[in-house]
């Protein structure tokens, strides 16, 4: 009964450069939830999507930063042209429905230099 | 805007101590309170959950209380131990269904 399962942990990316993030879900979960924690700082809500939707991306920088969940496969966390601020732990999490717990994963640090 | 405090920022006590850590939010509209431990470069581990409509849950040493309509939540460790130092987070849930957290409370136990 594997939990959610993110890739790479580590991540490292010059400036300029894309970085994509992995999120495979609880089996029987179809909601994905994407937060990001920023060095001494809390986590933020960034994006909420079921299965080909995006339902919730309030917390999404306007630019650069892009995230799908499709039919098949892990919902992917896109950020193009990274730049040194979006150095930082990115958490996803994955619930069975809305109003259910989420169970997060282990996190892929990403730096930038 | 809702707003979540934890008090203390941080914590160091010897190895037996009971704790309270404290959790405020600014809107008492939630649809329930999660709390999250969090091991340094680790992911969260959630700890407890308390539906709006309940007042307390508890898991081992763990108990957390809700008081919604004053905005707060407790989190009481019994006889701490080395093991439980970690930074712990609560999290709020609208019914947007997204989880805004606190700060933290780093709490170290030593021997």
């Amino acid at each position: 009964n594997a939990g959610v399962m993110q890739n790479p942990r580590h991540l490292v990316r010059r400036r300029g450069q894309e970085a994509r993030l992995r999120c495979s879900p609880m089996k029987g979960h179809s909601h994905v939830y994407w937060y990001r924690q920023l060095p001494e700082e809390g986590l933020k809500f960034m994006v909420y999507l079921q299965k080909e939707n995006i339902i919730d991306e309030s917390g999404m920088p306007k630019e650069r930063f892009s995230a799908e969940f499709p039919k098949e496969g892990p919902s992917i966390l896109r950020i193009q042209q990274v730049v040194r601020g979006d150095s930082a732990a990115y958490f996803c999490a994955s619930s069975q429905g809305q109003g259910n717990e989420q169970y997060f994963g282990p996190g892929t640090r990403l730096t930038v230099t | 805007k809702q707003e979540v405090t934890q008090i203390p920022a941080a914590l160091s006590v010897p190895e037996g101590e009971n704790l309270v850590l404290n959790c405020s939010f600014t809107d008492s509209a939630i649809y329930n309170l999660q709390w999250f431990r969090q091991d340094p470069g680790k992911g969260l581990t959630s700890l407890l959950l308390i539906q709006s409509s309940q007042r307390e849950q508890t898991s081992g040493r763990l108990n957390a209380s809700l008081d919604k309509s004053s905005g707060r939540s407790t989190l009481y460790i019994a006889a701490s131990q080395p093991g439980d130092s970690a930074t712990y987070l609560c999290a709020v849930r609208s019914d947007t269904d997204k989880l805004i957290f606190g700060t933290g409370t780093r709490l170290q136990v030593f021997p």
